[in-house]
């Protein structure tokens, strides 16, 4: 079945390291995205790249890098820079409008705790 | 600039009883419009969506929503409920002469409780 891996589920993280989430699909969508939800704050959307090799940052991109080397993968690291990392990650993946447009496909998520 | 207002953050709800989700949003140009639904530490997954055409859409889970464009409305409807429509729901807005829509627009949520 095609879909999003986001891995691993949970991860801990001691301040002052960075760590490297996890963003493969299979769906040979164009477009990949990660947002950053917290409790009563909604999505809140980190990066996003439409095409390989070229990506933009979001609303919150501070403290957070991203690459996109391959069309399948979109891996997100979360830096010591960035000062509350504790929040559950999205990934998400999109094709072009038209008929068959459906919005985003998302991953099932990582739950990061600084420890 | 779009956006997009969840009414309600939380709507609780006896099993059975109809319930409606409500959303509005803001924009100078033509839409998308999505539904999604969140189960606890789970990702988001499409309950319906408008691009063009009849605008009412039905969607997975017996969930329907009507696209109102003179309110700028897009209320997530379902007629009986259950336990496990326990959720949070997300409403969601593109602009649709973008590519790929261009970014979705997220409202903040509305958390749907159904009590016994």
């Amino acid at each position: 079945d095609g879909g999003i891996t986001q891995s691993p589920k949970y991860l801990f993280r001691k301040e002052g390291q960075n760590v490297t989430l996890s963003c493969e699909q299979n769906l040979n969508h164009d477009a990949m995205y990660w947002y950053r939800q917290d409790p009563g704050q909604g999505l809140r959307l980190i990066y996003y790249s439409q095409i390989v090799n070229d990506f933009q940052k979001g609303d919150i991109a501070e403290g957070y890098s991203v690459s996109r080397e391959k069309k399948e993968s979109f891996p997100l690291t979360v830096t010591s820079a960035q000062k509350n990392p504790t929040a559950f990650y999205l990934c998400a993946s999109s094709i072009p409008t038209g008929t068959a447009y459906g919005g985003y496909t998302f991953g099932s998520g990582t739950r990061l705790t600084v420890v | 600039a779009q956006s997009v207002t969840q009414l309600d953050s939380q709507v609780p709800v006896f099993e059975e009883a109809p319930v409606e989700l409500r959303c509005n949003y803001s924009s100078s140009v033509s839409v998308y419009l999505f539904w999604y639904v969140q189960y606890p530490n789970q990702g988001l997954q499409l309950l319906l969506k408008y691009l063009s055409g009849s605008t009412l859409v039905k969607g997975i889970n017996g969930f329907e929503a009507e696209f109102n464009k003179s309110q700028t409305s897009f209320h997530l409807r379902k007629p009986s409920v259950h336990i496990s429509d326990t959720a949070e729901y997300f409403c969601a807005v593109s602009e649709s002469h973008l590519p790929q829509g261009g970014k979705l627009i997220f409202g903040q949520g509305t958390e749907l409780s159904v009590k016994p």
